[in-house]
């Protein structure tokens, strides 16, 4: 099986800017988490999809948000861009609904930096 | 709402020498713990976790990890280093959210190094 994909791997923006970020989960996943890894504050859960309805949301700004598509891909998109945003964004898919025992697997991320 | 310590954000060790990575939680009820690696310019692997089957965890790669509810603890070890092993390494605790999921959170990370 192929593993989780994320597009692009590296992205420069300038402040103000928008940006969208994709990911293809591993074939019959249904479940996307992101999530944002920076140095200064670690791995943050952003959100979650589920059958394309966001099922739990992290404590970010309404600037971050995101979609699932009917075929389980998929996007977030960050509006108005701070300096503050550069990070590491992962992608995990699974194959429910996040439950307390689930194995998550993770994309390689999308490195954005925002000058 | 759940935490994870891990303490030391960089072990050094020599090759073929004992792994430890610490881990401490803290968890309002019966924790799920994990541990993955990341490797440079890699997303995170999974490598082992804790669901009470057993309070000793094998892992891929010779590693392994050992709950302890008095100490609130799951420590990673490996009982000899390899060069490939070094990495980052992030403990992580899941705990209920609303709606019934599970979110986990992250430690943050203790990077291994490895030196020949």
């Amino acid at each position: 099986k192929a593993g989780v994909t994320q597009t692009p791997r590296y992205l420069i923006k300038t402040r103000g800017q928008q940006v969208t970020l994709s990911c293809s989960p591993i074939s019959g996943h249904r479940s996307v988490s992101w999530y944002q890894q920076t140095p200064g504050q670690g791995l943050q859960f952003l959100f979650e999809y589920f059958s394309e309805t966001q099922r739990n949301k992290g404590n970010f700004p309404g600037r971050f948000s995101g979609r699932q598509f009917s075929n389980s891909r998929s996007e977030m998109n960050v509006s108005t861009l701070e300096l503050g945003d550069s990070a590491l964004y992962l992608c995990a898919s699974s194959s429910t609904s996040l439950v307390s025992y689930n194995e998550q697997f993770f994309g390689p991320g999308t490195r954005l930096t925002v000058l | 709402a759940q935490s994870v310590t891990q303490l030391g954000s960089h072990v050094s060790v020599s090759e073929g020498a004992l792994v430890l990575l610490r881990c401490n939680y803290s968890s309002s009820v019966p924790p799920y713990l994990f541990w993955y690696v990341q490797y440079p310019n890699q997303g995170l692997q999974l490598l082992l976790k804790y669901t009470s089957a057993a309070t000793l965890v094998k892992g891929i790669n010779g590693f392994e990890a050992e709950f302890k509810k008095s100490e609130t603890s799951f420590h990673l070890t490996k009982p000899s280093a390899h060069m490939s092993d070094a990495a980052e390494y992030f403990c992580a605790v899941s705990g209920p959210h609303s709606g019934g999921s599970y979110i986990p959170t992250f430690g943050r990370g203790t990077s291994l190094i490895v030196h020949p």
